[in-house]
């Protein structure tokens, strides 16, 4: 079945990292992706992994990726009161290799106190 | 990376009404993906437009009740017909361009009285 799981919260303070897990079930997804969805607003593309890769780093993103265990994680360096938003974990469904729509997890809410 | 345009942004409808969402591409691009976000929750794809031929829906969606039109390589609308308090959501379209990841438009926030 095609399930992706995220924890629903994560609550940090600000200037430390927050590290969002998620996990997947489809082995065959060529690339997963890590959106931001700030309230109101609709969906920012953060980054995003080739299933061949097993880290991706930009700025103060890091995406890590376990595809043995099917475990994905982001991590933000430093974050800042402006990183508060939902995360959405995403897996792309793929039809005899090329890449079709998005699974989405339910989102992780990361509040970040000052 | 693909810049989308997503018409209303915004609505209140009556129930029994119908609203139609557009969405403009810059770029020409194979699928568009038409996604259902309820309050609280994540992302649930309607359907899959490609210009051409008929969208093919989700399990739990119908094309009487979506309607979707795809008559070029740059465009295409959402209907969400005879409408229910329940249909309120956000939706969205998406695409994939050649290179980087999937692109959305900026939803449409629905509200049906």
């Amino acid at each position: 079945g095609e399930d992706v799981e995220q924890s629903l919260f994560l609550s940090v303070r600000e200037g430390d990292s927050s590290v969002i897990n998620c996990t997947y079930t489809d082995s065959s997804s060529t690339y997963l992706y890590w959106y931001k969805q700030e309230p109101g607003a609709g969906l920012q593309l953060l980054t995003y992994i080739f299933s061949n890769m097993d880290m991706k780093q930009d700025q103060r993103l890091t995406v890590l990726l376990n595809k043995k265990d099917k475990h994905l994680s982001l991590r933000i360096a430093d974050t800042q009161t402006g990183d508060s938003a939902i995360y959405f974990c995403a897996e792309s469904k793929d039809y005899g290799g090329s890449q079709g729509n998005l699974i989405f997890g339910k989102g992780t809410k990361l509040s970040v106190k000052p | 990376s693909a810049v989308i345009s997503q018409k209303p942004s915004r609505d209140i409808c009556q129930r029994g009404t119908s609203l139609t969402i557009q969405c403009q591409v810059d770029s020409q691009v194979t699928m568009m993906f038409w996604y259902r976000q309820q309050p609280g929750q994540s992302l649930t794809l309607i359907a899959t437009a490609n210009q051409g031929s008929e969208a093919t829906y989700e399990s739990g969606f119908v094309i009487d009740k979506f309607p979707i039109s795809r008559p070029n390589l740059t465009f295409s609308t959402l209907t969400v017909s005879n409408m229910s308090p329940e249909d309120s959501s956000i939706y969205l379209c998406s695409v994939l361009p050649g290179i980087g990841g999937y692109t959305f438009g900026s939803g449409t926030r629905l509200t049906v009285v």
